[in-house]
């Protein structure tokens, strides 16, 4: 069956870097693009960007452009989103999406990170 | 591009109906028929319930259906069961290889 497992909670100051992983497996990896998307506490759903796993092909929400990198390892089928000079208002959790072209249908269990000094 | 419009709050009684609206502009649920819906419990990952506007995925009952009209779509859950409680979100393809979400629908089962 498809499985997105995503790494472990983290804890980073303000200015610091995180980067989370999302390892695929039950497909074949680069079928099917990723997306990551992050909720807040208490707030909706918000589509960071996306990445094609077959080329590497990145688009990311203009809010991100310059802090975020998404990046994937087709060997371990494994992708990754890094998110540079993190502020208190990235305190969130973070998932990845397999996207068929329109949606997203599966997800990983989701990665919190919370920014604190 | 902004974030979707959708009611923050909806409910029924067990066995009712209840619809979701989902408003955007002729940039995203207008302008394509790729508008996603997606059921989501706190602590757990969301759940594709409607894609392409109105196909379900396997597994998911026909109690579930969508459409769209325009730049609304919505969301359409009968027979209303205490499972079908919690934040419902929609999507929608905006160009591009962006995609937009939005505010989230709190459904309550009363």
């Amino acid at each position: 069956q498809v499985q997105l497992v995503q790494s472990g909670a983290e804890v980073k100051t303000p200015g610091a870097s995180v980067k989370v992983s999302c390892k695929a497996s039950g497909y074949t990896f680069t079928s099917y693009g990723i997306s990551w998307v992050r909720q807040a506490p208490g707030q909706g759903l918000e589509w960071m960007g996306w990445i094609s796993t077959y080329n590497g092909h990145t688009n990311y929400l203009q809010k991100f452009q310059g802090r975020v990198t998404m990046t994937t390892d087709t060997f371990t089928s494994t992708a990754y989103m890094e998110l540079r000079r993190l502020r208190y208002d990235d305190t969130a959790v973070y998932y990845c999406a397999r996207g068929p072209f329109g949606h997203f249908d599966h997800w990983g269990q989701g990665t919190l990170v919370t920014v604190s000094s | 591009q902004s974030a979707l419009t959708q009611p923050p709050s909806a409910s029924g009684s067990p066995g009712q109906s209840v619809t979701i609206s989902c408003s955007g502009t002729s940039s995203d649920v207008g302008g394509y028929n790729y508008v996603s819906w997606y059921q989501h419990h706190p602590g757990k990952a969301p759940k594709l319930v409607i894609y392409e506007v109105s196909k379900r995925p396997s597994g998911v009952p026909d109690r579930f259906t969508g459409s769209k009209s325009g730049n609304t779509a919505s969301l359409a859950v009968s027979g209303l069961q205490a499972e079908d409680e919690g934040d419902y979100y929609c999507s929608s393809y905006a160009g591009s290889n962006n995609y937009v979400f939005g505010p989230g629908t709190k459904v309550t089962v009363l």
